[in-house]
């Protein structure tokens, strides 16, 4: 069935240094890979997105890459400051499903 | 727009009772989604409703799991009877037409199951 798995569940950088969360996926009929943040206490938010007929796409300091071939795709994250302190999820989507990875806890360290 | 509506925010109950949790999409909105979200699952898929019609309930974990979509405006999730490892937060999502593009998330329903 469809999957998705998130590394590492958590990450600490130094503030200023870049951070990168990796998935993969399963099914390679999948075409759509947002990015979630959700701060504590609060909802998650779309911060970026790509479908798969794009291999790189950049929104200030983060980034996606996709590589379909091996059915992997990471969030880039550069110039870390406090307020990217959250857990961050991926997805991925089947028509109309959409499935999440398990989450990165994200620590900006001072 | 007010975004989307959950209610409660935080439920309390006893074990065995019901509990019925409660959405309304964006307006216009044609897709609604229900997750659940704990440490140890992350964000858990239970069932996605397309112009107010169950597409997928794979998600659901049991029987004691249901979900209506009586109109484009509102949809509720039942559990009867409730049991401790149900606790978890439930988020309601919406989309314009599907899981492929920007999901508005609500701000979810705290549920403890005593």
């Amino acid at each position: 069935g469809e999957n998705v798995e998130q590394h590492p569940s958590t990450l600490s950088v130094q503030e200023g240094d870049s951070a990168v969360i990796k998935c993969t996926y399963s099914d390679s009929a999948s075409n759509y890979f947002p990015w979630y943040k959700q701060e504590l206490g609060k909802r998650p938010q779309l911060i970026i997105d790509i479908r798969s007929n794009v291999g790189e796409k950049k929104d200030q300091r983060i980034a996606v890459t996709l590589n379909k071939t091996a059915k992997h795709f990471s969030l880039h994250i550069t110039e870390t400051q406090p307020e990217d302190s959250a857990v961050y999820f991926c997805a991925a989507s089947w028509g109309d499903k959409i499935i999440f990875g398990k989450g990165t806890r994200l620590h900006i360290l001072p | 727009d007010a975004g989307v509506i959950q209610s409660p925010r935080h439920e309390v109950t006893e074990m065995g009772q019901e509990v019925t949790l409660r959405c309304k999409p964006i307006s216009g909105h044609n897709s609604l989604f229900w997750y659940r979200q704990t440490m140890m699952r992350g964000l858990e898929l239970l069932i996605y409703f397309n112009n107010n019609v169950p597409i997928d309930d794979s998600g659901m974990p049991e029987d004691r799991f249901s979900a209506k979509m009586p109109n484009a405006s509102f949809s509720t999730l039942k559990i009867q009877p409730s049991e401790p490892r149900d606790s978890a937060v439930y988020f309601c999502a919406s989309s314009l037409t599907g899981g492929d593009e920007k999901l508005f998330f609500g701000s979810g329903t705290q549920l403890s199951v005593l």
